[in-house]
């Protein structure tokens, strides 16, 4: 099975800052991996999918990049709306592995 | 409006049998592949395994194999998971989600169904 190490576990940023979480996959997935926010009580919002395509409707703040078995997900400008935790999931036909997830704060 | 509804929450004891739905509308059901995702409390997520409503061909993660079943009725498009002998250890939030069939991604997710195991 694919494991997949999400890095940090939590985070700590004021508004305005940039917010950049890793996932690490242990094996190439090329770049099939997506990433999404889980907003306390809610179902998860898929926000980036195959690496670095935003959903629809998604703010452009958000961003992805990555291939192979290293990616990042970035926010630019960290917004009070974006407390929640993120979590990356890789799919590897046909089983699928979510990271740990990372938990943001507002500092 | 595309979107999944699933059932209620459920209060059960140990030993006890279960099923729980995923109703999708807005869509033809069974173009998307339907997985359901486990979320124990204050943990993070779970793939449980998938089935094709087309066929109800279906694929387990091995954590989850043999101690869950999924499947579907695509004439009231409504994908079901169940169990068969509840454990303490099943209470969590279960989150049904459909797979683009280009992207892979889960682009429409359930509300949610809580499942409290308590004796």
């Amino acid at each position: 099975d694919i494991q997949m190490t999400q890095s940090p576990s939590s985070l700590s940023a004021s508004v305005g800052d940039r917010v950049t979480i890793t996932c690490q996959a242990s094996q190439d997935i090329s770049n099939y991996l997506n990433w999404y926010q889980q907003k306390p009580g809610k179902a998860p919002k898929l926000l980036i999918y195959d690496a670095s395509n935003l959903e629809t409707g998604v703010p452009s703040r958000f961003s992805g990049s990555g291939s192979g078995t290293d990616f990042t997900f970035t926010i630019s400008s960290l917004q009070p709306e974006d407390i929640a935790t993120y979590y990356c999931q890789q799919y590897d036909n046909p089983l699928i592995t979510f990271g740990q997830g990372t938990r943001l704060e507002i500092k | 409006e595309v979107q999944l509804v699933q059932s209620g929450a459920e209060v059960k004891k140990p030993g006890e049998s279960l099923r729980i739905s995923c109703k999708g509308s807005g869509y033809s059901f069974t173009s998307y592949w339907i997985s359901w995702v486990r979320q124990m409390p204050g943990k993070g997520l779970e793939w449980m395994g998938r089935i094709d409503p087309s066929d109800s061909y279906t694929n387990y993660s091995p954590s989850f194999q043999g101690h869950v079943t999924i499947s579907a009725d695509k004439s009231i498009s409504t994908a079901y998971l169940q169990w068969s002998s509840l454990k303490a250890s099943d209470t969590a939030m279960y989150y049904c989600a459909r797979r683009d069939p280009v992207s892979w991604a889960f682009d429409i997710w359930g509300q949610g169904t809580m499942v409290t195991v308590s004796s």
